[in-house]
């Protein structure tokens, strides 16, 4: 089973600052089946960015997603108040398809 | 438009069991893969099942398996998750969703398991 492991485990930004988010594998995952996911309180999560790099469907350009191998991030360009969430990386790319544990991104 | 309805959650006995189902709208299930996954109270996502669209195409996290299992009905349009010998630890949000990367996702059902 491949481990997600994302840093850091809380990060405590003000609007208008740059959020970098680390999502980092125990192995290798192919680019093509890392996601992103951005949950708020008491909401199903969203999907983000899926393709390590591909927004999805009506999701700003204020983020963006990059890496391969073991080393993928999300990036959020100028937090806008309704940034402030928890957010999850995934892969699929063996059968068990396993989460990271979450950033908790909250107003500085 | 994409909607996804889950239900059957509740409170049941450590050891009993429960059937949850998600009613798919705006897609026909059979052209997509579909997944369970959880969230207990106040912790992050488990990824707990998937079934292919394809007959017989299932897998499960270790958690769960031998446990649970998925199936679907396609003329129905809906997904199931049959749940036995239920732990208290099994104690979570159940959440269906589309696709492999999870692109749209129900609202979610309670399912609490406690003496």
């Amino acid at each position: 089973e491949i481990v997600l492991t994302q840093s850091p485990g809380t990060l405590s930004l003000s609007p208008g600052e740059r959020a970098t988010l680390s999502c980092r594998a125990s192995q290798s995952v192919g680019s093509r089946y890392l996601v992103w996911y951005q949950q708020k309180p008491g909401q199903a999560p969203r999907l983000l960015i899926y393709g390590a790099s591909s927004r999805a469907t009506g999701i700003p350009d204020r983020f963006s997603g990059s890496g391969s191998g073991t080393d993928f991030t999300l990036m959020i360009s100028r937090l806008e108040p309704e940034d402030f969430a928890v957010y999850y990386c995934q892969h699929y790319g063996t059968s068990q398809h396993t989460f990271g544990q979450g950033t908790k991104l909250e107003i500085k | 438009q994409v909607h996804l309805v889950e239900s059957g959650g509740g409170l049941v006995k450590p050891g009993g069991s429960l059937r949850l189902s998600c009613v798919a709208s705006g897609f026909p299930l059979s052209d997509y893969y579909m997944s369970w996954v959880r969230q207990a109270p106040g912790k992050g996502l488990e990824w707990i099942s998937w079934s292919g669209s394809g007959v017989g195409y299932t897998d499960y996290a270790d958690s769960v398996k031998g446990r649970f299992t998925i199936s679907r009905d396609n003329a129905k349009n809906s997904l199931y998750l049959e749940m036995n010998s239920l732990r208290v630890e099994d104690t979570a949000v159940y959440y269906c969703a589309r696709g492999a990367n999870l692109d749209s996702w129900g609202q979610g059902t309670l399912v609490s398991v406690s003496t």
